[in-house]
């Protein structure tokens, strides 16, 4: 399968632990986020995403905290399983743009 | 189901060669995008397309081009392939910034310049 991420930080969690993953995003005007997931040999999957004008989000198994204060993102995975193993990235998009920014990704690896 | 569909999955190249890479969605987005990604750095935009004929460089713009003749499909050029071009390159598409909806992400084609 495809590699895509060859030196990226790695979390590596218990199965049925929960997971954190952080994100520091870098523009304050930023007034959208993203976190997608990456499985190997595929694009990008949306996750969940969050406005700046909340600071918490949740989905299915998934929760998207956001302090704007601090400038950080962060993406908590309830009773992780193995099919969570993946690449994770954070998106920001600048105000008023049309485009996402990415961060670098951070790696999961869940363990039986 | 929504499809964002790059046309090669593996792609072998010589230096030097004009290489296109042809990305298609299905689902009359407005906005396309073209990233690279590599080892470590991420995703980096290379240019994206709010509109057809319509384009912004990206952060990366530099040794590439795109085209955008039709609203479907949004073409990634290397006018003059070079090493330094080997990544993977995914192609996404996205409704208008005011809708604030995901971008969806095609497979990646992954470019190797020899």
């Amino acid at each position: 399968g495809e590699s895509v991420g060859l030196h990226l930080p790695t979390l590596s969690v218990q199965e049925g632990d929960n997971s954190i993953i952080n994100c520091a995003y870098s523009n304050s005007a930023s007034d959208y986020f993203i976190w997608y997931k990456q499985e190997s040999g595929k694009g990008p999957q949306f996750i969940i995403d969050i406005r700046s004008n909340m600071d918490k989000r949740q989905g299915q198994r998934v929760t998207v905290l956001l302090n704007k204060t601090v400038k950080h993102l962060s993406l908590q995975i309830a009773a992780t399983q193995p099919g969570d193993s993946a690449v994770y990235f954070c998106a920001e998009t600048p105000g008023g743009y049309n485009k996402l920014i990415f961060g670098a990704g951070t790696r999961l690896a869940v363990h039986p | 189901d929504v499809k964002v569909t790059q046309s090669s999955r593996y792609l072998v190249k010589r230096t030097g060669e004009k290489v296109f890479l042809e990305c298609v969605q299905d689902m009359d987005h407005e906005n396309m995008f073209w990233y690279r990604q590599d080892p470590g750095l991420g995703l980096r935009l290379i240019y994206f397309s709010y509109d057809v004929k319509m384009k912004e460089k990206g952060d990366i713009p530099e040794g590439y081009s795109v085209s955008r003749e039709k609203k479907e499909r949004f073409s990634l050029i290397l006018e003059s392939a070079s090493t330094n071009q080997t990544s993977m390159y995914l192609c996404a598409s996205s409704l208008p910034p005011v809708m604030n909806t995901e971008a969806f992400f095609g497979q990646g084609t992954r470019l190797t310049v020899v």
